[in-house]
């Protein structure tokens, strides 16, 4: 059974800061691999997907890269704003059709 | 933008009652996806169902069921609430990055329903 791990559970960094959170997964047989943010007590919004072929996907301040054969995954927030506080959620497809998420990284950007 | 509407945003509910969760999604997308989220435990998946009529268990099909009449409807029961099942329960549905296929879904999320069980 796949699982997928985020570390660090918590992280506070002062505005303005570059920062990197972790994902790693113990099957590197996957189909695609999601970044998602949540805002409390809300629902997911999907930030990036790397599909099993390619290597990096970027989004304005965002980049999220993906090593398969490592089983690991990086998502780089540049220039972190207040607004990027928030729960960052990763997560594979590998058994075709339903995603194994990891518990998420609670990320706090204070001002 | 795909629109994925869960009807109720906070339930509470009495154990031993019936609790239907609905559903809807605006795009026509084959996939559903019932997830469930609690603190500590992360998302874990319900059922999801890849056509009308059709559904598969996930990690945690007990208590549950589910239903899909129509492919833009997807509906999660609890046939006899517990206090056990008082969570987030989130809805999504994806369609496949290449058509046909079933890797590479993108998943759209619902806004989540809140249900506590007294």
């Amino acid at each position: 059974k796949q699982e997928v791990t985020q570390i660090p559970a918590a992280l506070s960094v002062p505005e303005g800061e570059n920062l990197v959170l972790n994902c790693s997964f113990t099957d590197s047989a996957i189909y695609n691999l999601q970044w998602f943010r949540q805002d409390p007590g809300k629902g997911l919004t999907s930030l990036l997907l790397i599909q099993s072929s390619q290597r990096e996907q970027t989004s304005g301040r965002l980049n999220a890269s993906l090593d398969k054969s490592s089983g690991r995954s990086t998502l780089y927030i540049a220039a972190s704003q207040p607004g990027d506080s928030a729960t960052y959620l990763c997560a594979v497809e590998s058994s075709g059709y339903a995603l194994n998420f990891g518990k998420g990284t609670s990320l706090l950007v204070t001002p | 933008d795909v629109k994925v509407t869960q009807s109720s945003r906070y339930l509470v509910k009495r154990t031993g009652e019936k609790v239907f969760l609905e559903c809807v999604q605006d795009m026509d997308h084959e996939n559903m996806f019932w997830y469930r989220q609690d603190p500590g435990l992360g998302l874990r998946l319900i059922y999801f169902s890849y056509d009308v009529k059709m559904k598969e268990k996930g990690d945690i099909p007990e208590g549950y069921s589910v239903s899909r009449e129509k492919k833009e409807r997807f509906s999660l029961i609890l046939e006899s609430a517990s206090t056990n099942q008082t969570s987030m329960y989130l809805c999504a549905s994806s369609y496949p990055l290449r058509v046909g296929t079933a890797g590479a879904n993108v998943l759209t999320f619902g806004a989540g329903s809140r249900l506590t069980v007294l």
